[in-house]
């Protein structure tokens, strides 16, 4: 079946680090895919998506590109800000848009 | 922005007991899911409703677990004997049509004691 593997944490940065947490994927088909974040104490959501290979979904200063030919999905933003803190998970769904494969998720944590 | 709402925020029961846990999708939205997180663990899919019927449903969705439109708002998750191990955040989600985008709602903490 479809999975979604992240690279373990907790990450722990401080300010204006650059930031990467990494993605990968299985998935038959041309799977979309997602970033979701989730702050503490909160619900998920959505931080950036994309729906076919090479697109790039952007927000808030991160970014992930699709990656067809290495099945990645990345996120990577310049410069961490402490409201950045946060666990992240990378999602896909498959091309019925039906259920949502979610990663183990990655707990950032941005020190001042 | 439109937003997916659920009620109750927290809800604290017995084991054994009957919760019925409450959505209210985006109005236009057709599409409808129900999810769960156990603490410190991945968000977990547990069914897909569309059209008045499950259209998917996961392994953890078994037979004490059902779901409803009872009306042109609401959509629900009811756990009919709640185990200890079915503590964890259950969250909601609804998109209008196949377009991928989920939007997910705040999230119901469910804690079994």
């Amino acid at each position: 079946g479809d999975s979604v593997t992240q690279m373990e944490g907790p990450v722990t940065l401080s300010e204006e680090a650059f930031l990467t947490i990494n993605c990968t994927y299985t998935a038959t088909g041309y799977p979309s895919l997602f970033w979701y974040v989730q702050y503490p104490g909160e619900g998920l959501q959505l931080l950036l998506k994309a729906t076919k290979a090479d697109d790039k979904g952007s927000n808030k200063g991160f970014e992930a590109t699709y990656r067809k030919e290495t099945t990645s999905f990345h996120l990577e933003k310049g410069s961490v800000q402490v409201s950045d803190s946060a666990v992240y998970f990378c999602a896909l769904t498959d091309n019925y848009g039906q259920n949502f494969v979610f990663g183990p998720g990655t707990r950032l944590s941005v020190l001042p | 922005e439109p937003e997916v709402t659920q009620t109750p925020s927290h809800q604290v029961t017995q084991m054994g007991q009957e919760v019925i846990l409450r959505c209210v999708p985006i109005s236009n939205h057709l599409y409808f899911y129900w999810y769960r997180q156990i603490l410190g663990q991945k968000v977990e899919f547990l069914v897909s409703f569309y059209n008045n019927e499950i259209s998917e449903k996961s392994e953890i969705f078994d037979d004490q677990f059902s779901v409803e439109r009872p009306d042109g708002s609401n959509f629900t998750l009811k756990i009919r004997s709640t185990k200890l191990e079915d503590s964890a955040m259950y969250f909601c989600a609804s998109i209008r049509t196949l377009e991928h985008t989920q939007y997910f709602g705040p999230g119901t903490r469910l804690t079994v004691l």
